[in-house]
């Protein structure tokens, strides 16, 4: 699986956008994009994955460049709830369902 | 989504004894799980992958004959930390993937085990 690179932390004021890139330049044409979070003491929660079109679910946005060597994961309006550390994990979809998690993004939600 | 359980969330015991990490899926089958640890401020490191009727597969450098897991139902998989140390105290945490679907694999809330 491909290598990915991110900001080991971020901040976010309630309320704003949270923007949350990733780095995966090594990344292979049959591999998609991933991100799960996890909030403290707790099991990892799936987010949204995509391959290269840009996706949008109920909790988050996903936009992958068009070389897809980077990605940004958009929380449209941010709560304190959102507080946790986001993975981008880049993988052959199917091949199996065993995740690498990188140190992934501590992001942190202030009032 | 999918529900997965792991139970205990907590537990505490002595060196020396062994302790049994029980996850299930409870509205779907899984033929295959997936088991976890996480040490304080590190990420998830994958120990071993469960499949349902066979041997688990273990990562390079976790030891079998001490993380004992059991895979015998699609609803139900087991670690059993055995001889636990001080140094087995982690945040263990198992996901499942449903069968027959394309659906990614669902987490566990996770297990603490403190090791006194």
């Amino acid at each position: 699986d491909a290598k990915t690179t991110q900001p080991p932390s971020m901040d976010c004021a309630e309320g704003r956008a949270a923007n949350l890139p990733c780095n995966h330049s090594t990344i292979s044409g049959n591999e998609y994009v991933y991100w799960y979070r996890q909030i403290h003491s707790q099991g990892p929660q799936y987010i949204i994955h995509g391959l290269k079109n840009n996706e949008t679910n109920e909790m988050a946005s996903l936009i992958i460049t068009e070389d897809r060597k980077s990605s940004t994961l958009i929380l449209p309006h941010a709560t304190l709830r959102d507080t946790a550390v986001y993975y981008c994990i880049v993988r052959v979809r199917g091949s199996n369902y065993k995740l690498t998690f990188g140190k992934g993004t501590l992001l942190t939600v202030n009032p | 989504g999918a529900v997965v359980s792991q139970h205990p969330s907590r537990v505490i015991c002595k060196s020396g004894t062994s302790v049994k990490i029980e996850c299930r899926s409870l509205d779907f089958q899984a033929t295959t799980m997936f088991w976890y640890r996480q040490f304080p401020k590190q990420s998830l490191m994958l120990m071993a992958t469960s499949n349902e009727g066979s041997k688990a597969t273990y990562e390079q450098g976790v030891e079998k004959d001490k993380f004992l897991i059991n895979h015998a139902s699609l609803t139900l998989s087991t670690l059993t930390v055995t001889s636990a140390h001080p140094e087995d105290s982690s945040f263990y945490i198992c996901s499942a993937r449903e069968v027959g679907t394309s659906t990614e694999a669902f987490f566990g809330q996770g297990t603490r085990l403190t090791v006194v």
